[in-house]
This record gives structure tokens, C-alpha cells and sequence, in this order.
């Protein structure tokens, strides 16, 4: 399976706790992309990476949050001091440079903050 | 931020029979796209548009860029019990967001009774 890949797909952590995400994107895809889905509403942008280089972070994305995407290929997303209000699921994307606007996205990792 | 309106919010129909499901704005968009979520997955693209006026299948599934731009329906034939999910759209670019990160409505829960 080429896809992108998400791990790990369930996380359930205590409220305060760091925790980290991993997305590999489909390979040669220059673009990824993170959102964040809460039950009954669609995905919500967070940042956009385009090789390693972060241009965009969504108001949403306060500073207790950090991506990183170190060598172009896959990504992280860390967050810290975690609360009950950042329980949802944590979708990645990718997309190739030709068609940005055709994204990819994996499967997701949803978390539960307890 | 800047919200799709999609309608109805859930059907419910017999197998066999048509769907119809539609998603407006305010703002135009460059693109729009038609994706399906099934429970504890990522959002599978169906159909992307990318002109006013266009009209464009995949399968039993048809879709339609608004001339105004500003919305977009998707329609499924013969509907079978694997035609289960929520359906999302999506638009890109133009007036009502980025070239490069999409806007998603809230979603169109279809349920199929065989």
C-alpha cells in the first residue's frame, strides 16, 4: 500500500501529557498537509508543508502545538500539555506539487484526551 | 473561518433509489471536490472539478461545478449498502480560501437500507 500512512491511529492520553503524531506521505509528494476533524464537522486546515518548509499555520494551531517535516518526507506533530478541547482526529495529507489541490489523506489518528 | 453549507445533513433510503446532496457558499471557489468518509477512516476523494459549468461522473457518482461558482452537487445512481459514509465537499481557492488548502462543509451522512 502506497498511501499515506498514519501511526498511531488511537491515542488516549491524560490531560497534560505530550504526545506526538507521525504521517508519511505518499512518496514524491512535495506538499503535506495536517487538519484536525471533531465529531460532526469536516477537517479543519492546520499547517502546510511544502518539502520541509512550514508557509502556513492556522489560527488553530496555538502554540502548544508543533509540526515539523525535517527532510521533506515525513512529518510530526507534537502537542504539548495536552486538554480534554484537543481530542479529535488528527488527519494528514499529501498532495504532488503538479495538482495542489488534489489531497490524499491517510487515515487518521484520533485522540482522546481524558 | 469561512464555512461550507451542505444539505440534507443525513438521508436515509432504500437501496436502488437516487441521492442528491449539495453544497453552497458565499464566496467562490477555484475548485470543488466531492470526498467520502467511512467511520474511523481519512476522507476518499470522489470527483474533483475545476471549471464553471462542469459536469463530471465516476461510476454511478455525478457532480457539477456551479456556474455562479459558488456551489456544487453531487448526485448517486442506483444507490447500493456500500455507498454508506459521509459525504464531504470541499472547495478551493478563488475568493473563499488559499490555493492550496481546502475549505470542508460539514458533511451529508448517507445511510442505505438494502
Amino acid at each position: 500500500d502506497t498511501g499515506v500512512s498514519q501511526d498511531p491511529r488511537h491515542k488516549i492520553t491524560k490531560r497534560g501529557q505530550n504526545v506526538t503524531f507521525r504521517c508519511d506521505p505518499i512518496s514524491e509528494h512535495n506538499r503535506l498537509y495536517w487538519y484536525r476533524q471533531t465529531l460532526g464537522q469536516g477537517p479543519e486546515f492546520l499547517t502546510y508543508f511544502q518539502n520541509e518548509a512550514q508557509l502556513e499555520k492556522s489560527r488553530l494551531l496555538s502554540d502548544r502545538f508543533s509540526a515539523e517535516r525535517p527532510k521533506g518526507s515525513f512529518s510530526t506533530l507534537e502537542i504539548q500539555r495536552t486538554e480534554q478541547g484537543d481530542s479529535a482526529m488528527y488527519l494528514c495529507a499529501s498532495s504532488p506539487l503538479s495538482t495542489n489541490e488534489k489531497l490524499f489523506f491517510g487515515s487518521g489518528t484520533q485522540l482522546s484526551v481524558l | 473561518g469561512q464555512q461550507l453549507n451542505q444539505s440534507p445533513q443525513s438521508m436515509f433510503i432504500q437501496e436502488g433509489e437516487d441521492v442528491s446532496m449539495n453544497c453552497t457558499s458565499s464566496s467562490i471557489f477555484n475548485t470543488w471536490l466531492w470526498y467520502k468518509q467511512e467511520p474511523g477512516e481519512g476522507p476518499v476523494l470522489l470527483i474533483a472539478l475545476y471549471k464553471a459549468g462542469e459536469l463530471t461522473s465516476n461510476g454511478r457518482l455525478t457532480a457539477q461545478f456551479g456556474i455562479t461558482r459558488k456551489d456544487s452537487f453531487l448526485n448517486i445512481s442506483a444507490s447500493i449498502p456500500s455507498d454508506v459514509g459521509i459525504y464531504f465537499c470541499a472547495g478551493e481557492g478563488g475568493s473563499g480560501g488559499s490555493n492550496y488548502k481546502l475549505t470542508f462543509g460539514k458533511g451529508t451522512l448517507l445511510t442505505v437500507n438494502p
